[in-house]
């Protein structure tokens, strides 16, 4: 079983500042199947990376993910408002289809 | 557009049973996987259980196992999850997702409290 650890568990900035999220997993996620996703308070995740690097659609071109093996990240590369949140990564090379815990990002 | 709907979550006691559907439109619901995911209330996302887009094929979270089944209905375009055995800790939402390993598409939810 593949563990996923996000770090940090908070992480608080400013708009118009770039956030780095890490996730590393306890053993190399095949083939880089790990995605990204983004919640707000009261919604449903919205998929914002798969792939490790590939953008789903609709999503703005300041969120961008990279990584391999067992360290990967993503990366806004300035925060909008909109943008505070808490993000998940998922791999899914193998069952189980385990998620992070998450990390909170919120508005210093 | 895809749509998911989720319903047969409720209150019931430890022990006790449910089953939960997802109403798929939008897709071709017999050519896609499908996965469970659940959220404790105030708490992160927890993978749950997977079924191939023909059935044939079934994962399940070791928190589940033997105690939850996943299946489907291709022909009415629903998927299903029984819920047995169930405890205080099964308390969450439950959505349902599509896709074979990543979720572009979910429900809304169902809320499930296990509660005596």
């Amino acid at each position: 079983e593949i563990v996923l650890t996000q770090s940090p568990a908070t992480l608080s900035l400013s708009p118009g500042e770039r956030a780095t999220l890490s996730c590393r997993a306890s053993q190399s996620v095949i083939s880089s199947y790990l995605a990204w996703y983004q919640q707000k308070p009261g919604q449903v995740p919205r998929l914002l990376i798969y792939g490790a690097s590939s953008r789903a659609s609709d999503i703005p071109d300041r969120f961008s993910g990279s990584g391999s093996g067992t360290d990967f990240t993503l990366t806004i590369s300035r925060l909008e408002p909109e943008d505070f949140a808490v993000y998940y990564c998922q791999q899914y090379g193998g069952s189980p289809f385990s998620f992070g815990q998450g990390t909170k990002l919120e508005i210093k | 557009q895809v749509q998911l709907v989720e319903s047969g979550g409720g209150v019931v006691q430890p022990g006790g049973s449910l089953r939960l559907s997802c109403a798929a439109s939008g897709f071709t619901f017999a050519s896609y996987a499908m996965h469970w995911v659940r959220q404790a209330p105030g708490k992160g996302l927890e993978w749950l259980t997977f079924i191939r887009f023909d059935g044939t094929n079934k994962y399940y979270a070791d928190s589940v196992k033997g105690r939850f089944t996943i299946s489907r209905d291709n022909s009415k375009n629903t998927l299903f999850l029984q819920m047995d055995s169930l405890r205080t800790e099964d308390t969450a939402v439950y959505y349902c997702a599509k896709g074979w390993g990543y979720f572009a598409s979910w429900g809304q939810g169902t809320l499930v409290t296990v509660s005596s």
